[in-house]
């Protein structure tokens, strides 16, 4: 069965350092990948996704990913982080009707 | 931002009462989804549909069951709500050959 890990359950940067949340995932076809943030109280808006292709995808907001096969991994990176990408990340794998969420990394931003 | 909204935004109930869960798109998406959020275990799938009243259980659907009559309208009911059902529910949809799901605002369910 697919399944998430994000090992990083919380993770502080100070604003305009780079950063790296990583998720690595199970699964037994290829891929469809996802990752999405969450701010307090609100849903989640997804940031960008992996089908096919350039292994390296851009999304919303300054984010990237990029997809490592060969360490069934999809990390999220932002070069400069802002006060306001503080919230939580989620990544996902998984078609129309099997999607597997991880259990989520929260950022926290410094001033 | 797609059309998706939930109702109630907030509820309060006791144990062994039942209780709808309504989630309401405009954007005509074939596929319609429900899970549930708690702390430490991301987003679960209870249910989803694949069309009109054509459903089917997700990884937690024991105690929940959903109906889709109509294309923009998914409801998901818990028969006897418990306190193990305490949780923030989202409804999400997707489109035809499109995997990428869109969220609703949620619903935060408290079980007393």
């Amino acid at each position: 069965a697919q399944s998430v890990t994000q090992p990083d359950i919380h993770i502080t940067v100070s604003e305009g350092a780079s950063l790296e949340l990583r998720c690595n995932y199970s699964y037994g076809a290829t891929p469809y990948l996802f990752w999405y943030v969450q701010s307090p109280g609100q849903g989640l808006q997804l940031l960008l996704k992996y089908f096919s292709g350039d292994t390296l995808v851009q999304g919303i907001k300054g984010f990237e990913a990029e997809f490592k096969r060969s360490q069934s991994s999809f990390n999220l990176r932002k070069p400069s982080v802002h006060w306001s990408d503080a919230a939580e990340y989620f990544c996902a794998v998984g078609g129309a009707t099997d999607m597997r969420f991880g259990a989520g990394t929260r950022l926290t931003v410094k001033p | 931002d797609a059309g998706i909204t939930q109702s109630p935004r907030h509820k309060v109930t006791e144990t062994g009462t039942p209780v709808t869960l309504r989630c309401h798109q405009t954007e005509n998406h074939r596929y319609m989804y429900w899970y549930r959020q708690d702390p430490g275990h991301g987003l679960r799938l209870i249910h989803y549909s694949y069309g009109v009243k054509d459903t089917d259980k997700g990884e937690v659907s024991d105690g929940y069951s959903v109906s889709r009559s109509k294309t923009e309208d998914f409801l998901l009911t818990l028969e006897s709500a418990t306190s193990s059902q305490t949780s923030v529910y989202f409804c999400a949809i997707s489109g035809e050959g499109h995997y990428e799901q869109y969220f609703g605002p949620g619903t935060r369910l408290t079980v007393t």
